[in-house]
């Protein structure tokens, strides 16, 4: 299991504040991914990362930016949160791009 | 547009007996193809996994079958236990791509 932790665990926030999800990695994987799990829509990329400073967009990206100045750790930062954002967010990993991913236990946010 | 459908939010299955999941994709450029398994409030957990130069690949109780004339895979689980009862996700990928695209999940219930 790789060792994965994501900060805060649980969040609420009022809509148009700002707002950064943390993910941590201790396995060195060069590929990590933030998700959001919604009823009925499964898991959908938000944003991917294939190395430090590389990152690119996934299918549901809008108000969101991504970073990752090192490997370990990829922040997701929701510019002006809303209630269309209120969500349980994955991060996951990979070694390599298309392989099994590793997921870390989810942060639930809920933008009031 | 879901690339990846899972077309049954829920099964609900009598222990000892088959569980069959079903899963079905558009991208004929999809050639890995992964299982995973999700209990409320922790992250998904890989399952299993089958690329497309194989049609079945069996893990102890678990068996996925990939039929690519269909654009079709299943998910066989036998014996069924009450363990088993979690939310499960199929996800595709291209061998070129960086990224996974996941289903809607299937809710399943083994009824003790």
């Amino acid at each position: 299991d790789a060792g994965i932790t994501q900060s805060p665990r649980h969040k609420v926030t009022e809509t148009g504040t700002p707002v950064t999800l943390r993910c941590h990695q201790t396995e060195n994987h060069r590929y990590m991914y933030w998700y959001r799990q919604d009823p009925g829509h499964g898991l959908r990329l938000i944003h991917y990362s294939y190395g430090v400073k590389d990152t690119d967009k996934g299918e549901v990206s809008d108000g969101y930016s991504v970073s990752r100045s090192k490997t370990e750790d990829f922040l997701l930062t929701l510019e002006s949160a809303t209630s269309s954002q209120t969500s349980v967010y994955f991060c996951a990993t990979t070694a390599r791009g298309n392989t099994e991913a590793f997921f870390g236990q989810g942060t639930r946010l809920t933008v009031v | 547009d879901q690339q990846v459908k899972q077309n049954s939010p829920s099964l609900r299955v009598q222990e000892g007996r088959i569980s069959i999941l079903n899963c079905d994709y558009t991208n004929s450029m999809f050639d890995y193809f992964l299982w995973y398994k999700k209990y409320p409030a922790e992250g998904p957990t890989f399952l299993i996994s089958i690329s497309s130069i194989k049609d079945k690949n069996e893990d102890g109780r678990f068996t996925v079958f990939l039929n690519k004339s269909a654009k079709h895979l299943s998910l066989h689980i036998v014996p069924s236990q009450p363990g088993d009862s979690a939310v499960y996700f199929c996800a595709a990928s291209a061998n070129t791509g960086n990224q996974f695209y996941f289903g809607t999940g299937t809710s399943l219930t083994v009824i003790p």
